[in-house]
């Protein structure tokens, strides 16, 4: 089974600096999805990044890019220029493969803060 | 419309009660997501349908019965719960099974007396 990590539980950042939010996994299988989600105090899940296992470059989204090294099975989340609105949860989350379709599977999640 | 709207965003029932969570989505999306988070926790998938139909229950108790009426809108009856089952319900959608970018409401706090 594919396994998430994220080993940090709280980070803070200074606003406009960048931050960087670990995360590892785990998985037997060769084609692979992971993305970032943010989750605020409101509880909505924002779908932040998507990299997919055959992805030759790291993506990119405005101010947030993912540093994909697959031999280290690592997918940090980069955000630049921090901002106050960033402070939220983070969650990193893999697609597992199962019988009949497919399903995420989140890690604990970072919560991050940003201070002015 | 990119939304996906939850209804109600709180809810405080007894153990005793009957009540039901509402999720809506108007974007053709196919396949229909229930998560259930506690506190400072990820979310863990309970249901998925699939054009309508039921494709994943993850070992759910009983006391929650979902139900998809049609595409666009996705039910979840509670019968019964336990103290334990206070947690946020997510809702999300995606164009289709497999498509992985979720797009989630914004929950509905549930309290159980």
């Amino acid at each position: 089974a594919q396994k998430i990590t994220q080993t940090q539980p709280g980070m803070f950042v200074q606003e406009k600096e960048a931050v960087t939010l670990d995360c590892t996994y785990d998985t037997s299988d060769p084609s692979y999805g992971l993305f970032w989600y943010k989750q605020p105090s409101s509880g909505e899940m924002i779908f932040l990044i998507y990299q997919g296992s055959y992805d030759q470059q790291n993506a990119t989204e405005g101010r947030y890019s993912l540093n994909f090294q697959k031999a280290r099975k690592s997918a940090n989340l980069v955000i630049s220029a921090s901002q106050l609105g960033d402070s939220a949860m983070y969650f990193c989350a893999m697609r597992e493969v199962m019988e009949y379709g497919n399903k995420l599977v989140f890690g604990a999640g970072t919560i991050l803060r940003v201070k002015s | 419309d990119t939304e996906v709207t939850q209804t109600p965003k709180h809810l405080v029932m007894g153990m005793t009660n009957k009540k039901s969570l509402k999720c809506e989505q108007h974007m053709g999306h196919r396949a229909m997501y229930w998560y259930k988070q506690k506190a400072k926790k990820p979310p863990e998938l309970m249901f998925v349908y699939s054009y309508e139909k039921l494709s994943i229950n993850e070992s759910v108790p009983s006391r929650f019965s979902p139900e998809c009426p049609n595409s666009s809108l996705l039910n979840l009856h509670l019968h019964a719960l336990q103290p334990e089952d206070s947690a946020l319900y997510l809702c999300a959608s995606s164009p289709a099974w497999g498509g992985e970018k979720l797009f989630f409401g914004s929950g509905t706090q549930l309290s159980v007396l």
